[in-house]
């Protein structure tokens, strides 16, 4: 199974609204990833999980918060939201941080009115 | 920050024909990686060429690597309809524990 999932696909939300964003794989892969990416751009790291760990924040505003319950999972919290976040976020997981091969799930489209 | 640069930013061609596009990079790496995205869905790992490799091939892809220039190319021959998409490089700066990805290059393929 070389598939990573995340769900919701599309997702609307207020500004003072809370939701989550959720990923999940199950390669064993030791490394998960989240990446923002607004239109024709490329993603941009958000932040880094390695062995179930936060090992790299890329000065991510604080409204968005990761979460890795277990290897399997991971999560994007999202709280009081700008309109600019609005954006495809993307969740990636590889055996290990850096340099391997990143397997990238469909993406969560997310619009904040 | 944004280690890797493309060009051509776009492309259109025809089908059957080949298609190139270039990454140039900043730093020292390990290893260059290309990858693939269909319009607003996820990215598709492609191909990964190693520094001290300086061709690799993969069914109609063709990377190669000049790390003294510090730069790569992908060439898709035959292109097809399906080959619509964007590309992008990524590289992994040495010691940095991520993959920085180029602006890309938005392939169009016309039948």
């Amino acid at each position: 199974d070389t598939e990573v999932t995340q769900t919701p696909k599309h997702l609307v939300m207020g500004m003072t609204n809370k939701k989550s964003l959720k990923c999940e794989q199950h390669m064993g892969h030791r490394a998960m990833y989240w990446y923002k990416q607004k239109a024709k751009k490329p993603p941009e790291l958000m932040f880094v999980y390695s062995y179930e760990k936060l090992s790299i924040n890329e000065s991510v505003p604080s409204r968005f918060s990761p979460e890795c319950p277990n290897s399997s999972l991971l999560n994007l919290h999202l709280h009081a939201l700008q309109p600019e976040d609005s954006a495809l976020y993307l969740c990636a997981s590889s055996q290990e941080a850096g340099r391997e091969t990143q397997y990238f799930g469909p993406g969560t489209r997310l619009l904040v009115l | 920050s944004q280690q890797g640069e493309e060009d051509p930013q776009a492309l259109s061609i025809q089908e059957g024909e080949n298609a190139t596009m270039n990454c140039s990079y900043k730093t020292s790496i390990n290893n260059l990686q290309w990858y693939r995205q269909n319009s607003g869905r996820g990215l598709v790992h492609l191909i990964l060429i190693r520094s001290n490799e300086r061709e690799k091939h993969s069914g109609r892809l063709r990377v190669t690597l000049d790390t003294s220039k510090k730069s790569s190319s992908l060439l898709i021959t035959a292109s097809r309809a399906a080959d619509t998409a964007s590309y992008f490089c990524a590289t992994d700066p040495q010691g940095a524990q991520k993959l920085v990805f180029g602006q890309g290059t938005r392939l169009t393929i016309n039948p």
